[in-house]
């Protein structure tokens, strides 16, 4: 079965400080990942996913296949940063849309 | 386009009651799916529709069920609710296929009292 894993509840950085939130995932097959992010009071939207290798927002997120990561990164963190970020996996086929999400990561900047 | 939209917002039920919640996907989109989201286990998947068929199904017991209607609506239904379901249920919605990317509504909070 597969699994998402980000370590971190909370992850707290100063405005323009850089910016890493750990993703491990566990799948033996082909996933699809993505991240999702929610503001707060709005609903849970798509930031990036890896196989459109965009950058959205100054994010990028690289698949690491070797160490079954999707760490997301901003090299500048800005205000507007602040919220929740969640991790998740589908499979590429046969899988339907069915997406398995970590546990989130609140991200905070700090003036 | 409009967004996903989920109906009610919020909802009180009494334990033992059975409680119906609503999905109206973005127009084309023919998959629909359900998530459960607590402080304690996060998110977790219940089931996808998919051109009125259910195509996956979540770890949940079978008190918690779906349909999806011809026009891709889909209505989830909890029968004999527990403390425990009290969650902010989500449903998400998409084009067709695997692993695209999933619109999400707003969600319904609901309480069990």
């Amino acid at each position: 079965a597969q699994r998402v894993t980000q370590p971190e509840k909370l992850l707290s950085v100063f405005k323009g400080a850089p910016v890493e939130l750990k993703c491990n995932y566990s799948y033996s097959g082909s996933p699809e990942l993505f991240w999702y992010v929610q503001y707060s009071r709005q609903r849970l939207q798509l930031l990036l996913r890896h196989i459109s290798r965009e950058s959205i927002k100054g994010f990028t997120a690289d698949l690491n296949k070797g160490e079954t990561s999707f760490h997301l990164k901003k090299p500048f963190a800005q205000e507007e940063d602040s919220a929740m970020y969640y991790c998740a996996l589908s499979l590429l086929t046969g899988g339907g849309n069915k997406l398995t999400f970590g546990t989130g990561t609140q991200l905070k900047v700090e003036l | 386009k409009a967004g996903v939209t989920q109906t009610p917002r919020y909802l009180i039920k009494t334990r033992g009651q059975q409680v119906t919640l609503s999905c109206s996907p973005i127009s084309g989109h023919r998959s629909v799916s359900w998530y459960q989201q607590t402080p304690g286990q996060g998110l977790q998947f219940l089931f996808e529709y998919f051109s009125e068929t259910q195509r996956n199904k979540g770890n949940f017991p079978g008190r918690f069920s779906g349909r999806q209607f011809s026009n891709s609506r889909s209505e989830m239904n909890v029968s004999t609710l527990e403390l425990g379901d009290s969650a902010l249920y989500l449903c998400a919605s998409s084009v067709q296929g695997d692993g695209t990317e999933a619109f999400f509504g707003q969600g319904t909070r609901l309480t069990v009292v």
